[in-house]
């Protein structure tokens, strides 16, 4: 079965601090892989992608994500978090339908 | 802003009663796909329309229906309501039917519904 885990179901980090989400998936096919943002009260926004080609993703906001495809990852970093960035964030695939997302990971930056 | 559409953004019910969600795909865009958030459940895939035709069932129960209209537009009915469907629940959609890769398969999300059913 097809299936999408996160690790992490809250992180709290300093401003300025670096930021890694880990994200696993379960399937054995050509994969494609999706991070989403949810701020507060919003809806969830893209924030990178990997359908293909160089397994180093870049997306909005200084966010990337690594497909490392012997480990079934698709890891989600940022070097230097801000305020700003506290939300949540949702990895999902393994394919483009039907979408499975992850648990979520809550993400709080503070001062 | 994603382009998708959806009202009510909020829907106080009761249980056992009947209420339609709507949604409005971005233009051009072919498929929707339905979500439910809750806490204990996460985001749950539920059913996909393509160009009006069923094309993916996930975790929809029964008493949940779906369809998508000649102009695009879909609604979920959700039926004898429980408290357990108490969730916020979204749509999505996307340029095609999700077949191969490509940006047209990305699927963008409209704000929500939030249903809560007293």
């Amino acid at each position: 079965a097809q299936s999408v885990s996160q690790h992490n179901h809250h992180v709290i980090l300093s401003e300025a601090a670096s930021l890694e989400l880990g994200c696993n998936y379960s399937y054995g096919g050509t994969v494609n892989l999706f991070w989403y943002v949810q701020y507060p009260g919003q809806h969830l926004q893209l924030l990178l992608k990997y359908f293909s080609g160089d397994p180093l993703v870049k997306g909005i906001k200084g966010f990337e994500a690594e497909f490392i495809k012997s480990k079934f990852s698709f890891n989600l970093r940022k070097p230097s978090v801000q305020w700003s960035d506290t939300a949540e964030y949702f990895c999902a695939g393994p394919r483009n339908t039907p979408l499975v997302f992850g648990k979520g990971t809550r993400l709080s930056v503070i001062a | 802003d994603s382009g998708v559409t959806q009202t009510p953004k909020h829907l106080i019910t009761a249980t056992g009663q009947r209420v339609t969600l709507r949604c409005s795909p971005r233009s051009g865009d072919l498929s929707v796909y339905w979500y439910q958030q809750s806490l204990d459940q996460g985001l749950q895939f539920l059913i996909q329309y393509y160009n009006g035709e069923e094309r993916a069932k996930g975790n929809i129960l029964e008493r949940f229906s779906a369809q998508q209209f000649p102009d695009l537009h879909s609604e979920l009915n959700l039926s004898s309501l429980e408290l357990g469907d108490s969730a916020l629940y979204f749509c999505a959609s996307s340029g095609t039917g999700g077949q191969g890769d490509g940006t047209k398969n990305i699927q963008y999300f409209g704000a929500g519904t939030r249903l809560s059913v007293l």
